[in-house]
């Protein structure tokens, strides 16, 4: 155990619907990335917050999506009209900045189905 | 750009036997890390191991080792003596440092390797 929460772990959705993931890093955790993951493939970045700003959005993250940090701690991903090309794993990682390398700490993950 | 190679898409082993999981990887930067994760079939990210690019030894954590061959930007995973828990997808990845104010350390995974242990 991480101790990264996310929630929900899956969300089953139909086309056109906004859903909102919620990431919970741990509270030393000032590093927050999260990523997405299509079956059979390894994690692609999508946006980076160092504390409650959002410092580096992938041009993976379409206008379809936001990701807000307020207070620096939790974080949300909203998708926006979903479509079936967002079906995927999204994933979250925590770290503790101040090495030169810090082990990310990921959570259990959200799959998203969308129908 | 950064890239990292997994060529063996899946792997068998037999169980108690050592195993390599290739890993390449691409940079004009001359420091990085490299990292990999476990992820079993219940989805979650497990790290395993780490290796900078300035480490003299090779990483060892474990039965994990990294076989670090920084002229030929390779960075393969050894498990010695499998076991059947070790059956799982695994990758390798890279970033940049996060010690650098202007890096975001974001990580960048390959493809993966699926590996499965035999009993």
């Amino acid at each position: 155990d991480t101790g990264v929460s996310q929630d929900p772990r899956h969300k089953i959705t139909k086309r056109g619907q906004n859903v909102t993931f919620r990431c919970d890093p741990i509270s030393e955790h000032n590093r927050l990335y999260w990523y997405r993951q299509t079956l059979g493939q390894g994690p692609e970045f999508l946006t980076y917050f160092q504390n409650e700003a959002q410092l580096e959005k992938s041009r993976l993250l379409s206008d379809r999506f936001s990701a807000e940090r307020p207070k620096g701690s939790f974080s949300t991903l909203e998708i926006q009209r979903t479509e079936q090309g967002d079906s995927a794993m999204y994933l979250c990682a925590g770290e503790l900045a101040g090495g030169p390398y810090n082990e990310q700490f990921f959570g259990p993950g959200t799959r998203l189905t969308v129908l | 750009a950064q890239k990292i190679t997994q060529t063996q898409p899946g792997m068998f082993v037999q169980e108690k036997e050592a195993v390599t999981l290739d890993c390449t990887y691409d940079t004009s930067d001359p420091s990085y890390g490299l990292f990999w994760y476990k992820q079993p079939s219940s989805g979650e990210m497990i790290f395993l191991i780490y290796q900078g690019s300035y480490d003299q030894q090779n990483a060892t954590e474990g039965r994990y080792s990294l076989n670090f061959q920084k002229a030929r930007k390779s960075a393969n995973l050894v498990i010695s003596a499998s076991q059947l828990g070790d059956s799982a997808m695994y990758f390798c990845a890279m970033r940049e440092p996060s010690f650098v104010s202007s890096n975001t350390g974001k990580l960048i995974f390959g493809q993966g390797t699926t590996l499965q242990v035999k009993p």
